[in-house]
């Protein structure tokens, strides 16, 4: 079955430390995306990318890094330098060559203590 | 820039009885819509989905929805809930592409026996 994958499901790290999330699809989507979620806001756009080797900002970017090495992968750094880095993160993607819907991963809970 | 606005945080419903969930976007052209439903440590799921012809949507779980250009909104409806549909409600609107999309605060439904 197609679909993505987000690992680990519950991930736990110390205070300065930089923590990856995983993100594949094997949907063959050209776009994904990184959400971010807090109780009562919604979901935040942290990163996009349309194509390999490239990807842009969203509205919540300072503090995370992303790289777009393969189609399928889409990995989001959380750095020491996100001040507030507790939450819900969601992995989404596209086909991207026209609007579609959005289809998402299961989501990884960071906890940072 | 496209918004979406949920103007219910929260909706409490007895076991049976009808839903409608509210939805007002703000977008200069015209929109696509969806509503996502969000059960608890999970990811999104799609429920329905917008993007032209008939304004009344039928989607998944019995769910409807109908856009109304005029009212700029796009309300989300069950005629009968069940103690299942307890979860979070998102609504989002996108634009020709995938990196606008944007999604509403969403509105937490729970559902009495």
């Amino acid at each position: 079955d197609g679909g993505i994958t987000q690992s680990p499901k519950y991930l736990f790290r110390k205070e300065g430390q930089n923590v990856t999330l995983s993100c594949e699809q094997n949907l063959n989507h050209d776009a994904m995306y990184w959400y971010r979620q807090d109780p009562g806001q919604g979901l935040r756009l942290i990163y996009y990318s349309q194509i390999v080797n490239d990807f842009q900002k969203g509205d919540i970017a300072e503090g995370y890094s992303v790289s777009r090495e393969k189609k399928e992968s889409f990995p989001l750094t959380v750095t020491s330098a996100q001040k507030n880095p507790t939450a819900f993160y969601l992995c989404a993607s596209n086909p991207g060559t026209e609007l579609y819907e959005q289809y998402f991963g299961p989501g990884t809970r960071l906890t940072v203590t | 820039a496209q918004s979406v606005t949920q103007p219910d945080i929260h909706i409490t419903v007895s076991e049976g009885a009808s839903l409608e969930l509210r939805c007002n976007y703000s977008y200069g052209a015209t929109p696509y819509l969806f509503w996502y439903v969000q059960s608890p440590g999970q990811g999104l799921q799609l429920l329905l989905k917008y993007f032209s012809g008939d304004t009344l949507v039928q989607g998944i779980k019995g769910f409807e929805a109908e856009f109304k250009r005029s009212q700029s909104s796009f309300n989300l409806r069950k005629p009968s809930v069940h103690w299942s549909d307890a979860a979070e409600y998102f609504c989002a609107v996108g634009a020709t592409h995938g990196q606008n999309f944007v999604f509403g605060p969403g509105t937490r439904l729970s559902v009495l026996p």
